[in-house]
């Protein structure tokens, strides 16, 4: 199994301010990689596929980046509405996810 | 709009059985993998099983492998999960979601899942 690590936990920023979330896989999954926003109450969001492409609807202030083991997604000017959990997940040899990163407001 | 929306959730005992739905709209049905996912405040995400588009490829989890069927019926647009002999620790949200044209692809869009509660 491969085992996705994302870090911090918990990220506190202020809004308007550059977020960066960090994901690692135990072992390379070239860029198939993924990012999910999800708020309370509701399901994970498509945010980001194959590492860097944005999902249709997606704001241009989200961005990704990295292959092989070592992944980011990028805020890069931090809305009200982007305060929530992000998870990450390969999709490289079956799926597997992050245990997730909570960004929230400083 | 493409819209997934599962049903079926509840409370079992443990040892029980319950059948899970996803009914898809908004989209060709049979041309896209589609796949179950759980979430539970233990175990986080986790990726149950996938059905390919003609059904011909099917993969489980080890977790549940044995005790859960999925299974799809085309003409009707219609997800299933067979979740048989249930666990404490299958109690979670369950959520459908659509995979891709091909294999291991993102997952796009998500329902907004059902709770399933294994508690004697």
């Amino acid at each position: 199994e491969i085992v996705m690590t994302q870090s911090p936990a918990t990220l506190s920023v202020s809004p308007g301010e550059r977020a960066t979330l960090s994901c690692r896989a135990s072992q390379s999954v070239s860029s198939k990689l993924a990012w999910y926003q999800q708020k309370p109450g509701q399901a994970p969001r498509l945010l980001i596929y194959d590492a860097s492409t944005r999902a249709t609807g997606i704001p241009a202030r989200f961005s990704g980046g990295g292959s092989g083991t070592e992944f980011t997604l990028t805020i890069s000017s931090l809305q009200s509405e982007d305060f929530a959990v992000y998870f990450c997940q390969q999709y490289h040899y079956y799926y597997t996810f992050g245990q997730g990163t909570k960004l929230e407001i400083k | 709009q493409v819209q997934l929306v599962e049903s079926g959730g509840g409370l079992v005992k443990p040892g029980g059985s319950l059948r899970l739905s996803c009914a898809a709209s908004g989209f060709t049905f049979s041309d896209y993998y589609m796949t179950w996912i759980r979430q539970s405040p233990g175990k986080g995400l986790e990726w149950v099983s996938y059905i390919r588009f003609d059904s011909s490829t099917i993969y489980y989890a080890d977790s549940v492998k044995g005790r859960f069927i999925i299974s799809r019926d085309n003409a009707k647009n219609s997800l299933y999960l067979q979740m048989n002999s249930l666990r404490v620790e299958d109690t979670a949200v369950y959520y459908c979601a659509r995979g891709g044209r091909r294999a291991l692809e993102w997952f796009d869009p998500w329902g907004q899942g059902t709770l399933v509660t294994v508690s004697s």
